[in-house]
């Protein structure tokens, strides 16, 4: 596509839920990034996918969180028994090389936990 | 430990009032520097990139400039279509960014 799509755009869900979230990157792009942006505080890197390598997850906050990327394209990042906490903006990112050059974001899934 | 620290957190100006915006950032091994537009909504949109002292970059009213210790974003003339947060970011290592907490620019008519 014409860019990083991310869905869905907003999900509400109850704590203890476990929640998907879907990143589509730009075609072609081999690097693919998720990011955590809560209120009042910077973008927090989560988990970086190079080709087929193995992924970079330091950034995941807790063994609830997961993500796989299927084929070198798709992405989803699962959260298991969600908490209150876990609510911010996930946004994903894809890039044609890792490193210097600006990633292209999308434009995030906003997850509630009530 | 790897930092970057935006001021200020938010800033307002008036149509056509020229300002700055100021990105100080701690790194050992700077790969490159980053500035991000971020609209409401939206994910974050690639502005600049600068890799060393010195450099500079524009782009319409927005010139990005770079030092040692820090980064400023220099808004000429603004108009309220400028109005958004503004991010910047470092490379610290490989592929890992880290960010600011932005800059939120309200520009009135």
């Amino acid at each position: 596509g014409a860019g990083v799509s991310q869905s869905p755009s907003n999900k509400v869900t109850e704590k203890g839920k476990d929640v998907e979230l879907r990143c589509d990157p730009i075609s072609g792009h081999t690097a693919l990034y998720w990011y955590r942006q809560s209120l009042g505080q910077g973008l927090e890197f989560l988990i970086y996918f190079q080709g087929n390598s193995a992924p970079d997850k330091s950034g995941l906050p807790s063994d609830r969180f997961s993500a796989e990327r299927t084929g070198g394209s798709v992405s989803t990042l699962t959260i298991q028994r969600t908490q209150q906490e876990d609510s911010a903006v996930y946004l994903c990112a894809s890039s044609f090389l890792a490193g210097p050059g600006g990633y292209t974001f999308g434009s995030g899934t906003r997850l509630t936990v009530v | 430990e790897d930092q970057v620290t935006q001021s200020p957190e938010a800033l307002r100006l008036q149509e056509g009032e020229s300002s700055s915006l100021n990105c100080s950032y701690t790194v050992s091994g700077l790969r490159g520097l980053f500035w991000y537009r971020q609209d409401p909504g939206k994910g974050p949109e690639f502005l600049f990139t600068l890799y060393s002292a010195g450099e500079e970059k524009e782009k319409e009213r927005l010139k990005a400039t770079l030092t040692k210790k820090e980064s400023f974003l220099h808004i000429t003339a603004p108009k309220p279509e400028d109005s958004a947060t503004y991010l910047c970011a470092v490379e610290a290592g490989t592929y890992k960014y880290i960010f600011g907490t932005g800059t939120r620019l309200k520009v009135l008519a």
